[in-house]
């Protein structure tokens, strides 16, 4: 089965420094590759997503990377704010696969 | 609805107690997930459903746990004789494709085994 791993698991950083989140996985056959916000009291949100068959995608003051051979991809927020402050999660999957395993999360906090 | 609705929001049972959690999707969305997310965990995947199919029941963790879609559209996630151990926040997600791509969560039922 798939093992994940995200790092750091907490992240404080001052408005408008930019933030990294890195997740790790095991599961070679993951080949579909989200990232989730989730602030109290809700569900997660996905954010950005990757496929495998691309390096990296931006969004905005959002981006992902991702190194298939190294199995890892990370998220970056460039130009934070306060409202970046929420848990983060990765979910590395089989596309198309029932079984989302989701990462423990990375709690970041946003100093005003 | 706009989104995925979940109730009650919130749900306090005694041990021992059955409760019943209802998911509302998406209309016209195909796939129906529940996961379970302990405090300061991530979601952990209970039970897939496409259309009134379920396809994939492989993380309930127990016969306890039983859930339904009988019209393909309201899902509802039953769990008899509650224990403290059952406490957690109950995610329903849907989205549009039989596929995981493009999943949206409610805001989830917190339940609380006193």
């Amino acid at each position: 089965g798939e093992n994940v791993e995200q790092h750091p698991s907490t992240l404080s950083v001052q408005e408008g420094d930019s933030a990294v989140i890195k997740c790790t996985y095991s599961d070679s056959a993951s080949n579909y590759f989200p990232w989730y916000k989730q602030e109290l009291g809700k569900g997660p949100q996905l954010i950005i997503d990757i496929r495998s068959n691309v390096g990296e995608k931006k969004d905005q003051r959002i981006a992902v990377t991702l190194n298939k051979t190294a199995k890892h991809f990370s998220l970056h927020i460039t130009e934070t704010q306060p409202e970046d402050s929420a848990v983060y999660f990765c979910a590395p999957t089989p596309y198309n696969n029932n079984d989302m395993r989701f990462g423990a999360g990375t709690r970041l906090t946003v100093k005003p | 609805g706009a989104g995925v609705s979940q109730s009650p929001r919130y749900k306090v049972a005694k041990r021992g107690q059955d409760v019943a959690l209802r998911c509302d999707p998406i209309s016209g969305h195909v796939s129906l997930f529940w996961y379970q997310q302990a405090l300061g965990q991530g979601p952990e995947f209970l039970t897939y459903f496409q259309n009134e199919a379920q396809l994939d029941k492989s993380g309930l963790p127990s016969d306890r746990f039983f859930a339904e879609r009988p019209e393909g559209s309201v899902s509802t996630l039953k769990i008899q004789r509650t224990q403290q151990e059952d406490s957690a926040v109950y995610l329903c997600a849907s989205s549009l494709t039989a596929s995981n791509y493009g999943y949206t969560f409610g805001s989830g039922t917190r339940l609380t085994v006193v």
